[in-house]
């Protein structure tokens, strides 16, 4: 069964600074891989999705990366915001019902 | 625009008296699936559709049960709720495998009283 993981559970950082997510799987057979944003009571917003035929995915200031061989995807912020500050979750898919695995996210604060 | 819709957003019910919960989507996506989301933990897969086949997961409880009429809506049905059943309820859609990504509702929170 695959399992993800995120670290850090919770990171805290200036504006401006760049933001740096880790998400780990430990199934390299993956489908795609995606991130989504939570903001607090709220669903979840798909930020950037990556089929395993890519290596990375790009928009605006988001960029994310697969790494299948390794099982690690990282997804970056360049010049954070406050408006950054939410919950961002990683999944992936490994079945061919195309179920989603949710690592449970890093908690991000921007602070002005 | 094509999205996921859940009504309500908020769904208040005492304990014991069953609840639906509904979700339709635009997208004429033939997956639609429910997760189950407690404070501050990942979604969990309760079950989902593909087209009219329902697959439940091997650790949802009995007590959860979904129906879909047809390719827009799907319901989340809860007979007798628990106060441990309180949680965002979230709807997703997908088009197979997933190779044009996910696209959630906004959610239902659910209070148990």
């Amino acid at each position: 069964k695959q399992e993800v993981t995120q670290i850090p559970a919770a990171l805290s950082v200036p504006e401006g600074e760049n933001l740096v997510l880790n998400c780990s799987f430990t199934d390299s057979a993956i489908y795609n891989l995606q991130w989504f944003r939570q903001d607090p009571g709220k669903g979840l917003t798909s930020l950037l999705l990556i089929q395993s035929s890519q290596r990375e995915q790009t928009s605006g200031r988001l960029n994310a990366s697969l790494d299948k061989s390794s099982g690690r995807s990282t997804l970056y912020i360049a010049a954070s915001q406050p408006g950054d500050s939410a919950t961002y979750l990683c999944a992936g898919v490994t079945d061919s019902w195309g179920k989603l695995q949710f690592g449970a996210g890093t908690q991000v604060v921007v602070t002005p | 625009d094509a999205m996921v819709i859940q009504n309500p957003r908020y769904q208040v019910t005492q304990f014991g008296k069953p609840v639906t919960l509904s979700c339709s989507q635009t997208l004429n996506h033939n997956v639609m699936y429910w997760y189950q989301q407690k404070s501050s933990q990942a979604p969990k897969l309760l079950f989902h559709y593909y087209d009219k086949d329902f697959n439940n997961e091997a650790d949802t409880p009995d007590n959860f049960q979904s129906r879909r009429p047809n390719t827009s809506f799907c319901f989340l049905d809860i007979r007798s709720p628990g106060l441990g059943d309180a949680a965002m309820y979230l709807c997703a859609t997908s088009s197979g495998t997933g190779a044009s990504g996910y696209t959630f509702g906004s959610g239902t929170r659910l209070t148990v009283v």
